[in-house]
């Protein structure tokens, strides 16, 4: 099994710029996650899709981010303008149904400078 | 609102020494989940934790939950230096599959 994958690992980019994080969730999950770790606020969910509609996106910080999961086996996590604070590590994380008992794993995460 | 508190924040041990992490939540939930991470890495799930009493253990860490009193324990036996990483829980609302997490523990365990 690949896990979570994601890309791209590091980008840094100039403030203003588009920024699109990708998400292949593991085969089989059927919720996917997206998640951003900072030092001053840890780790908060931004939104979560089952069988790829958006369930809850309330976490998204304003309209500059958005997200979609057009199939099973893609997601994708856009800011646009990126500004400086936008700066952390985003990670996507995928999950089998929650009456499965499900355990949810986490990529290696997406590793986002805004200079 | 789901709020999730971890004490200690940091947490600096010998190794040998006993030390127990705790994980408060606020609202009502039927599971709660543990995970570590190493500097720089992902998430490394744990424990996953579903009903009341559940306990789990692996290697020299065990979990438990105790839903009346919101409150699960990580407990670590005899650290080593290999246990030396970050802790998080992790409580799921009630319904639907949205994980909050706490702020984590930092361990560190000394030689």
């Amino acid at each position: 099994d690949a896990g979570v994958i994601q890309s791209p690992r590091h980008e840094v980019t100039e403030m203003g710029q588009e920024v699109t994080l990708r998400c292949k969730p593991i085969s089989g999950h059927n919720s996917l996650f997206w998640y951003r770790q900072t030092m001053m606020r840890g780790l908060e969910l931004l939104i979560y899709f089952n069988n790829n509609v958006p369930i809850d996106d309330s976490g998204m910080p304003e309209d500059r981010f958005s997200a979609k999961m057009p199939n099973a086996s893609f997601s994708t996590l856009k800011i646009q303008p990126s500004e400086p604070r936008d700066s952390a590590v985003y990670f996507c994380a995928s999950s089998t149904p929650r009456y499965s008992g499900n355990t949810i794993y986490f990529g290696e995460g997406s590793w986002l400078t805004v200079v | 609102e789901l709020k999730v508190e971890q004490n200690p924040l940091f947490l600096s041990m010998q190794e040998g020494k006993n030390y127990t992490i705790y994980c408060n939540y606020s609202t009502t939930s039927d599971r709660l989940y543990w995970y570590r991470q190493d500097p720089g890495k992902s998430l490394e799930s744990l424990f996953v934790l579903l009903s009341n009493g559940a306990v789990k253990q692996e290697g020299r860490l065990m979990a438990s939950l105790d839903t009346k009193a919101r409150l699960s324990t990580l407990h670590i036996t005899a650290a080593v230096h290999d246990l030396s990483a970050t802790y998080f829980c992790a409580v799921s609302m009630e319904y639907g599959n949205k994980l909050v997490f706490g702020a984590g523990t930092i361990l560190r365990v000394k030689s």
